[in-house]
């Protein structure tokens, strides 16, 4: 059984960065992709980008282009997204989710990150 | 990017009702339309994959229909675990985007 677990809450400062790891346990790391979804209080799902481990290719949505790095280290099965300048609108749950390939749906989510941007 | 429009936004049935909520596409997507269903603090979970295939471990009284623009997700009797938030995805191309959700309640 395919296992998401995520590193636990943060609260940054604005301007800041943070990195939220996702370990991953069940099947094969490197063959599957892996999105990072945030999720807004109150709001939907918007999906920020993803990786497919084996190739070490990543795609992002434009609206984070340059601010979001998603890696992977195959040794640990952890993937990790990074989101440097902080504002309080990036403040939102952080979901990792786990997709047979790439474009495709999500089968496995982890159980999610809050990270709280304040001064 | 592919808008997704849910409808309605929200609802309120009672146990035992048989409850449809559409989707709806900006162009044509074929039949690349997930659906998932989220509870109150938890991550998302895949009812619905592919417009029609029922994920593994999802009851029967769920299905999904439709292709193209148009799509819906049915749940034939309504049950007390299944008040939560649904969302469908379109994952035919990047970015995959998500409708803006509909809220099942209690009525």
């Amino acid at each position: 059984q395919v296992q998401l677990v995520q590193s636990g809450a943060e609260v940054k400062k604005p301007g800041s960065s943070v990195k939220v790891s996702c370990k991953t346990s069940g099947g094969t790391f490197s063959s599957y992709a892996l999105s990072w979804v945030r999720q807004a209080p109150g709001q939907g799902l918007e999906w920020m980008g993803g990786i497919i481990p084996i190739l070490g290719t990543t795609n992002y949505a434009q609206k984070f282009q340059g601010r979001v790095t998603i890696t992977a280290d195959k040794s640990t099965s952890t993937a990790y997204m990074e989101l440097t300048s902080l504002r309080s609108e990036d403040t939102a749950v952080y979901y990792c989710a786990r997709a047979p390939n790439s474009g495709s749906y999500y089968f496995s989510w982890g159980q999610g990150t809050l990270v709280t941007v304040s001064s | 990017d592919i808008q997704m429009t849910q409808s309605p936004s929200s609802l309120s049935a009672s146990v035992g009702d048989r409850v449809t909520i559409s989707c709806r596409a900006s162009q044509s997507i074929s039949i690349f339309l997930n659906w998932y269903q989220q509870k109150p603090g938890k991550a998302p979970k895949l009812l619905i994959y592919v417009a029609s295939s029922l994920q593994s471990g999802v009851p029967s009284r769920f299905s999904g229909g439709g292709s193209g623009t148009d799509f819906t997700l049915t749940i034939s009797s309504l049950q007390p675990e299944d008040f939560a938030t649904y969302y469908c995805q379109q994952t035919y191309s990047t970015p995959p985007t998500f409708g803006g959700g509909t809220k099942v309640e209690i009525k």
